[in-house]
C-alpha cells in the first residue's frame, strides 16, 4: 500500500511568487490534514478535509493560503503571493476515520527568499 | 488553549542504552489522547505510541514505553535498548477532540541521536 505522497519535496521561490503544494493521501482515506512547521517552532494544524469538504480551516494563517481537494482525492495548498514567513515544512496526513491512526507524508520544505 | 512542552531540544544516547524524553502538556479537558511521533532523517513522521488519558495503564510498544502522570500532566517516552535506527526527531502531541486525532497540538520536538 502506497503511503501519503507529497510533491515537491523541496521548493525555493522568491517573495511574491506563487507556489502550489500537492498531497496524495492513502487510497480510501477520507480524512486529509495539512500541518506546517516553521523553523524552531511547533508543528501547527492548518486544516482538515473530509472527502472534498473543508471540515476545519481554523489554522490557515491568512487568505494568501488556499487549499482544495478536488473530488475528494488529492489535495493542493496554494500560497499566493508567498512571503518570507511562509518558509517551513508543510506536512500532509491522512486517515480512514477520524479516530484512526494518522499517516504522514514526508513533507514539502518551502523556502521563500 | 492546549500547549505541549518538550524541554530537551537535543539528546544523545549510546547504542543499547536507555533514554527518556520528557514532555509536559496543559489542557482543561478530561478526555484526551497523547502521542509520541518519530521523524527520522527521511522526514516521514511515524506514530510511535498513543495513550488514552482515561487509561491509567502506561502504553507500551516493544522497546518504547511511556510514563503517564495525569495529575502532573507529564508524558515521558522511554526507549530501551536504543538502536541506531532510533535516531530521529521525536514530537510529543496531544488532542482533545473526543478521540478524533485530527487537530493535534505538538511540542517543538527533541532531536535524539543514538551513537554507536
Amino acid at each position: 500500500e502506497a503511503g501519503v505522497t507529497q510533491f515537491p519535496s523541496h521548493s525555493v521561490i522568491e517573495k511574491g511568487q506563487t507556489v502550489t503544494l500537492r498531497c496524495d493521501p492513502i487510497s480510501g482515506h477520507d480524512n486529509l490534514y495539512w500541518y506546517r512547521r516553521v523553523m524552531g517552532k511547533e508543528i501547527k494544524f492548518l486544516l482538515h478535509f473530509v472527502k472534498e469538504s473543508k471540515q476545519d480551516e481554523s489554522g490557515m494563517p491568512n487568505n494568501r493560503f488556499l487549499a482544495e481537494r478536488t473530488g475528494g482525492t488529492y489535495s493542493t495548498l496554494k500560497v499566493q503571493p508567498a512571503e518570507l514567513e511562509d518558509s517551513g515544512v508543510y506536512f500532509c496526513a491522512s486517515s480512514r476515520q477520524d479516530n484512526e491512526k494518522l499517516f504522514f507524508g514526508s513533507g514539502t520544505q518551502l523556502s521563500v527568499l | 488553549a492546549q500547549t505541549v512542552t518538550q524541554s530537551q531540544p537535543e539528546m544523545s544516547v549510546q547504542e543499547a542504552e536507555t533514554v527518556t524524553l520528557s514532555c509536559t502538556y496543559d489542557t482543561s479537558e478530561n478526555n484526551y489522547y497523547l502521542f509520541w511521533y518519530k521523524q527520522p532523517p527521511s522526514r516521514q513522521m511515524i506514530l510511535v505510541i498513543r495513550q488514552e488519558a482515561y487509561k491509567q495503564q502506561n502504553a507500551t510498544e516493544n522497546r518504547f514505553s511511556v510514563n503517564f502522570q495525569k495529575a502532573a500532566k507529564s508524558f515521558s517516552l522511554k526507549i530501551s535498548d536504543s538502536q541506531l535506527g532510533d535516531t530521529a526527531m521525536y514530537f510529543c502531541a496531544t488532542e482533545n477532540s473526543g478521540g478524533s486525532n485530527y487537530k493535534l497540538t505538538f511540542g517543538k520536538g527533541t532531536l535524539l541521536t543514538v551513537n554507536p
